[in-house]
């Protein structure tokens, strides 16, 4: 679901450690979910999507599960590096929309070395 | 392939004056789509369009129009700009507007209105 603020909430994790980002979404209908992540001055950057007939996917370093009985949706980041800093978005869309995806407010992940 | 491609970069304009924010992709992608991101907050789709020659309105589209006349290029214009307009404008486009695809965005128009 959307999320409004003007704060972004913060994950600040030690270099090295895995890093786990939480997305609560609203709509029931939807069926495929995506991460992305945005680096300061640069657009959201794609990371990983998950479809809703699934409830975990991997990636590179990262894992996307999926909990539809309470509509969440996570990140695992495993062994973060300095680079994984950056704000994450997570986005929603149903397929009897097209394409249009609704986006979450976002989490800033800061990397500590 | 350069991706999705934005201009200006940055832009600061006076309130009433009108501006193109222009978006190109070479990815021959079906499906594109403009958003706007305001501090702190995720990104709002202002408009989009599946395929050249259409487009539509997304949630926020007031004061704003769009174009599709090529499948490349997917303009967006300020008609008459506001300081409520200030923000940072992302394109966006993906191969397929059927299916659920990851959508592929610009690096940002960051515009300011006096």
């Amino acid at each position: 679901g959307e999320s409004v603020g003007l704060h972004l909430p913060t994950l600040s994790v030690q270099e090295g450690d895995n890093s786990i980002i939480n997305c609560a979404y609203s709509n029931s209908a939807s069926d495929y979910f995506i991460w992305y992540k945005q680096e300061s001055g640069k657009g959201p950057q794609f990371i990983i999507d998950i479809r809703s007939n699934m409830d975990k996917r991997q990636g590179q370093r990262v894992t996307v599960l999926l909990n539809k009985t309470v509509k969440h949706l996570s990140l695992q980041i495993a062994a973060t590096q300095p680079g994984d800093s950056a704000v994450y978005f997570c986005a929603e869309n149903t397929e009897a929309a097209g394409n249009k995806l609704t986006f979450g407010g976002g989490t800033r992940v800061l990397v500590k070395p | 392939n350069a991706g999705v491609t934005q201009t200006p970069k940055f832009q600061v304009l006076k309130t009433g004056q009108s501006m193109t924010l222009q978006c190109a992709q070479d990815m021959n992608h079906e499906y594109m789509s403009w958003y706007r991101q305001d501090p702190g907050m995720g990104l709002r789709l202002i408009h989009y369009s599946v395929g050249a020659g259409i487009t539509d309105q997304g949630e926020v589209p007031n004061g704003y129009n769009v174009s599709r006349s090529t499948t490349e290029d997917f303009p967006l214009r300020l008609l008459s700009a506001a300081p409520s307009q200030t923000s940072v404008y992302f394109c966006a486009s993906s191969y397929s507007s059927q299916d659920n695809q990851p959508q592929h965005f610009g690096d940002g128009t960051r515009l300011s209105i006096l």
